[in-house]
Order: C-alpha cells, then sequence, then structure tokens
C-alpha cells in the first residue's frame, strides 16, 4: 500500500510566525486531503488537493503528484492553529493517513 | 451543509456492556466510513460502506459490527470490548463510490473509555 510521510513531526512557533509542513507519498494519487485536528478531536477539512495550488486565507496548499508531495503553508499565525495536521490519501477505497506534524503557537 | 454527527460524545462502558455508535449525514454522501483513532496516533480506518454495502473491512474484531440501515445513517455496534479498545471514533462519509476522487467530511467523533 501506500506510505504516507509527514516532516516535521513536531513545530514550535511564536505567534505570527510563518511555517511550512511537507507531506511525502510512495506512489501516485488522485486524492489528498489536509486536516487539521484540534484539541478535542475534530477533524477539519482544510484542503482537497491531488494537484496544484488553493489559497484560504492565511493557509494555501500545493501538491506536486508527479514528485508525489505536498505543502501546507501557514502564514502570520495565530494560537488557534494549534493542533495536528495530518495529510491524507486514497489507496483504493482506503484512506491512508500520514502520522502528522503537532504544532504548538505560543503567544 | 457539509455536517457529519455523532453520538454520544463521550461513552463510558464495562466489558459486559453492550453500546452503539451513531453517525448521520444529509449531504447525500453514498459512502460512509468508521475509523479508530488512538492517542497520538492517526486515525485507521475499520470498514467502509459503499452504497449502503459493506466493501472494506479492515480485519476489525467481531466485537465491533457495523450496519448501515441507510444511505444517512451508520451505526457500530459495540459487544465485549477489551480495555485496548478505548479511543477516539470518527465516522466520515463522501460522494459517490469509496475512494477514488470523492473529498472525506469527518464528524467530532465519539471518545469511548472501556474500563
Amino acid at each position: 500500500g501506500i506510505q504516507v510521510e509527514q516532516s516535521p513531526p513536531d513545530l514550535i512557533l511564536q505567534e505570527g510566525a510563518n511555517s511550512t509542513l511537507r507531506c511525502n507519498f510512495s506512489d501516485s494519487v488522485n486524492n489528498l486531503q489536509w486536516f487539521h485536528q484540534n484539541p478535542w478531536g475534530q477533524l477539519i477539512n482544510l484542503f482537497y488537493i491531488p494537484s496544484g495550488t488553493k489559497q484560504n486565507g492565511r493557509l494555501s496548499a500545493t501538491t506536486v503528484a508527479t514528485e508525489r508531495y505536498s505543502l501546507l503553508y501557514i502564514s502570520s499565525s495565530q494560537t488557534t492553529d494549534s493542533g495536528v495536521y495530518f495529510c491524507a490519501v486514497v489507496d483504493g477505497q482506503n484512506f491512508v493517513f500520514g502520522p502528522g506534524t503537532r504544532l504548538s503557537v505560543l503567544p | 451543509d457539509t455536517e457529519v454527527t455523532q453520538t454520544p460524545k463521550h461513552l463510558v462502558m464495562g466489558m459486559t456492556n453492550k453500546k452503539s455508535l451513531k453517525c448521520e449525514q444529509h449531504m447525500g454522501h453514498r459512502a460512509m466510513y468508521w475509523y479508530k483513532q488512538k492517542a497520538k496516533k492517526p486515525p485507521e480506518l475499520m470498514f467502509v460502506y459503499s452504497y449502503e454495502k459493506l466493501s472494506i473491512n479492515e480485519s476489525v474484531p467481531s466485537r465491533f459490527s457495523p450496519e448501515c440501515p441507510n444511505s444517512s445513517l451508520l451505526n457500530l455496534h459495540l459487544h465485549a470490548l477489551q480495555p485496548e479498545d478505548s479511543a477516539l471514533y470518527l465516522c466520515a462519509s463522501s460522494q459517490g463510490l469509496a475512494g477514488g476522487n470523492n473529498e472525506q467530511f469527518f464528524g467530532p467523533g465519539t471518545r469511548l473509555t472501556v474500563l
């Protein structure tokens, strides 16, 4: 099956800083999503981005499908951005999550 | 409306109890999923229903029994669970057949504790 890696595993930022999170996957995909899991466990959809670039406010994402990676950019981070960021890809009917990046934004 | 609802939010049960988790969506999605998430780990797929038919069962123990009464509802029946089954149980849905280029939407989860 497809392997999904994310880096860095942990990230601590001061409020207002920018960051880049990376997701690598081992095979071609036609479905990739980024999620933010808040401290209460809710998985919030950030981007559905099998290829190309999308922006939503302070967040943007780029997937380069031919090179098997995706990047999530967070600009001007806020304390409410804290939590775990997952990328997930489809492998057949299975939805495979990466191990996540745990982000802490300090005031 | 991109909402998936789950009840209850929290559940504490003994190893001899029988309980059920419920998931509902009204987005017209035809694929529904159950995931299990242990602390500090990513969600892991348990079951997939496509058009109300079970299409994936990821070698889950028989003490977990899924049910899809209709295209909007998904239940997970629990019986004789073990303490190691304590976890966050997440439900999700997507349009069309499972997999493919369909975006998944998740419910808020049920936090289960087995004593």
